[in-house]
């Protein structure tokens, strides 16, 4: 079955970074963007970014996060990789990836699959 | 950029039909036609009901629907059931470099 499954929780400290992966499996990887939002305790969802796993690679960032953010992806794991740096403690959050609910190059920002979320904790 | 607003709770009892708003700009939900609908419960990941203002999922109930007029989206569950009590977020396309916002969030009671 389609899975997203996401790397484990990590504690951090301020000014340090941050990789967090989600692998892909039960569907053709390069078929749908991934997008990451996270969402800070008590909370509501805050988009991140998307990125196109296949061939074209393409990335877009959320201002918010420009500069810090970087997702990658490795399509021989079929796994992709969201990397936050400068981390402060307003960046305590779960951190989700999710498959775009459209296939082949278009996306519509709507997620159909999620991972379980990944806890990353900032705090000195 | 300001998220969407959405209210902050909404209730209702079983068999009942109610409706949350999600209100943004021309910019946004006036704009395009990228507005979603998320369902979560307390503890586990968003589950998309309703993309693209009205189209569901595959395997999503159809008492879940969506709409829009003007900058204010729409999401209608009819026939409430106990299990639909959850938090609903919607999300929108922007042309701002934000790219998508979400709503602060629409606490749902099913009395």
């Amino acid at each position: 079955q389609v899975q997203l499954v996401q790397s484990g929780a990590e504690v951090k400290k301020p000014g340090a970074s941050v990789k967090v992966s989600c692998k892909a499996s039960g569907y053709t990887f390069t078929d749908h963007y991934f997008h990451w939002v996270r969402q800070a305790p008590g909370q509501g969802l805050q988009w991140m970014g998307l990125i196109n796993p296949g061939s074209g690679f393409r990335t877009t960032y959320a201002q918010e996060f420009q500069g810090r953010v970087t997702m990658t992806r490795d399509t021989s794991t079929t796994t992709v990789y969201m990397e936050l740096s400068s981390l402060r403690s307003d960046d305590t959050a779960v951190y989700y990836c999710a498959r775009d609910v459209r296939t082949g190059d278009a996306y519509s920002y709507a997620s159909d699959m999620w991972g379980r979320g990944t806890m990353v904790i900032v705090s000195s | 950029q300001s998220a969407l607003t959405q209210p902050a709770s909404v209730s209702g009892s079983p068999g009942q039909s109610i409706t949350i708003s999600c209100t943004g700009s021309s910019s946004d939900i006036g704009g395009y036609y990228y507005v979603s609908w998320y369902q979560q419960h307390p503890g586990k990941a968003p589950k998309l009901i309703i993309y693209e203002v009205s189209n569901r999922p595959s395997g999503v109930s159809n008492h879940f629907s969506g709409s829009k007029s003007g900058n204010t989206a729409s999401l209608t569950i009819s026939g409430l059931q106990a299990e639909d009590e959850a938090d609903y977020y919607c999300s929108a396309y922007t042309s701002s470099r934000t790219h998508v916002l979400f709503g602060g969030g629409t606490k749902l009671t099913v009395l």
